[in-house]
């Protein structure tokens, strides 16, 4: 069974200071790992892909990172904005076309101005 | 905005009841999904159609039902509502084959009173 383990659970940063959210899986042959960043109340945006060990992605302030164990979305000099709860899914080489996704619960981060 | 859409945004009911839930996926996408988002267990994956037919199961109900038109709309259907019901419910969409990033819909707050 596919498994997602994000840490920390929450986290608080003081504007402009960089930290990273960690994403570990266990999968059976990983097609493809996603960040996805949920505002409260809202449908999760997606962020990133990542296909294979080594590959790194970044937009704006956020750069993600994967290993053949996990992935980090490494967050620089945040602002206020960036508060929202980032969330991790893999999905799986399962065969017959299905492509669905195994989130994690999701790293909740709070930018302090 | 994902191009996604769902209907209703919220909704109340009462236990014993049954609802629908709507979603248009974005204009050109084949495949359908839909996801259950409670407190304690995160995004869960429940069923996939694709152009019509259903492709992949998760953790769906046996009171939960879904299908995919001939438009590519697609409607969950939930019936016998229990409290534990109460959730999120999202519908994303995806290009197939070989598309893999799936995109969000704001979702539908069911409530059951």
């Amino acid at each position: 069974e596919d498994q997602v383990t994000q840490s920390p659970e929450a986290l608080r940063l003081q504007e402009g200071e960089s930290s990273s959210l960690n994403c570990s899986y266990t999968v059976s042959g990983l097609r493809g790992l996603f960040w996805y960043r949920q505002d409260p109340g809202k449908g999760p945006e997606f962020l990133f892909t990542l296909y294979s060990a080594g590959e790194e992605k970044e937009k704006e302030r956020l750069k993600a990172t994967l290993t053949k164990k996990e992935s980090f979305l490494h967050i620089t000099a945040p602002k206020p904005e960036d508060s929202a709860t980032y969330l991790c899914a893999v999905q799986a080489n399962s065969g017959a076309g299905s492509y669905q996704l195994t989130f994690g619960k999701g790293t909740k981060l709070s930018v302090i101005p | 905005d994902s191009g996604v859409t769902q209907t209703p945004k919220h909704l109340i009911t009462a236990t014993g009841q049954r609802v629908t839930l709507r979603c248009s996926p974005r204009s050109g996408d084949l495949s359908v999904y839909w996801y259950q988002q409670s407190l304690d267990q995160g995004l869960q994956f429940l069923i996939q159609y694709y152009n019509g037919e259903e492709r992949a199961k998760g953790n769906i109900l046996e009171r939960f039902s879904a299908q995919q038109f001939p438009d590519l709309h697609s409607e969950l259907n939930l019936s016998s509502l229990e409290l534990g019901d109460s959730a999120l419910y999202f519908c994303a969409s995806s290009v197939e084959p070989g598309y893999n990033e799936q995109f969000f819909g704001p979702g539908t707050r069911l409530t059951v009173l």
